[in-house]
């Protein structure tokens, strides 16, 4: 039971570098979607995803791009890291929008931006 | 824009002591609730979920109650224990027809039981 699987765990980068996280999922779910998460606070939404090839921004979209070429990968490409996103990102799937199924989320990705 | 509050934030009590956690949100036009539980440097496991038609969901010790008249959602867990130690986040989906299973979190509120 694999579920959404996100890599890598950890990652430092330096200021100006670039860097894209994994996120697959082994559900068959069209929805996916991206959560940065910043100390002591809720999630919120970067980037979503209600299919192959179809993606649109989220509450917080600026400084990161997606793709999704399958159903299983939703990468999140940051071009020119920032310390601002410094943070923990959470990528997410879940089935069709008008199921009343919980989303299900991978373990994050852990970003220092220095 | 819909608005998602939890207070408190943090929450310490005695083993064996009913918690009572809770989140009030400004658009009562959602589609469903949810609560979620973090772990330490880990994901959000869904608890409970709860659609708007409904007032509340069980699942074991864990209580769950709707209020959208009044933006409410209350989370109780009897009998609490050091395993129940964790952050708890609650979630609101709009009731919107536009694509995407979107969710507003609240802050969470950080629960420590203690032996």
């Amino acid at each position: 039971n694999a579920g959404v699987t996100q890599t890598p765990k950890f990652r430092i980068l330096k200021i100006g570098q670039s860097m894209t996280l994994q996120c697959t999922q082994d559900m068959n779910h069209n929805y996916m979607y991206w959560y940065r998460q910043d100390p002591g606070m809720g999630l919120k939404l970067i980037y979503y995803s209600v299919g192959a090839g179809i993606t649109d921004k989220g509450e917080v979209p600026n400084g990161y791009n997606v793709s999704r070429s399958t159903t299983e990968d939703f990468p999140l490409r940051l071009e020119l890291a920032a310390p601002s996103q410094t943070s923990v990102y959470f990528c997410a799937s879940s089935t069709t929008g008008r199921s009343n199924q919980p989303q299900h989320f991978g373990d994050g990705t852990r970003l220092s931006i220095l | 824009k819909q608005e998602v509050t939890q207070i408190p934030a943090a929450l310490s009590v005695p083993e064996g002591e009913n918690l009572v956690l809770n989140c009030s949100f400004t658009d009562s036009a959602i589609y469903n609730l949810q609560w979620f539980r973090q772990d330490p440097g880990k994901g959000l496991t869904s608890l409970l979920l709860i659609q708007s038609s409904q007032r509340e969901q069980t699942s074991g010790r864990l209580n769950a109650s709707l209020d959208k008249s009044s933006g409410r959602s209350t989370l109780y867990i009897a009998a609490s224990q050091p395993g129940d130690s964790a952050t708890y986040l609650c979630a609101v989906r709009l009731e919107i027809k536009a694509a995407g299973n979107k969710l507003t979190f609240g802050g969470g509120t950080r629960v420590l039981v203690k032996p």
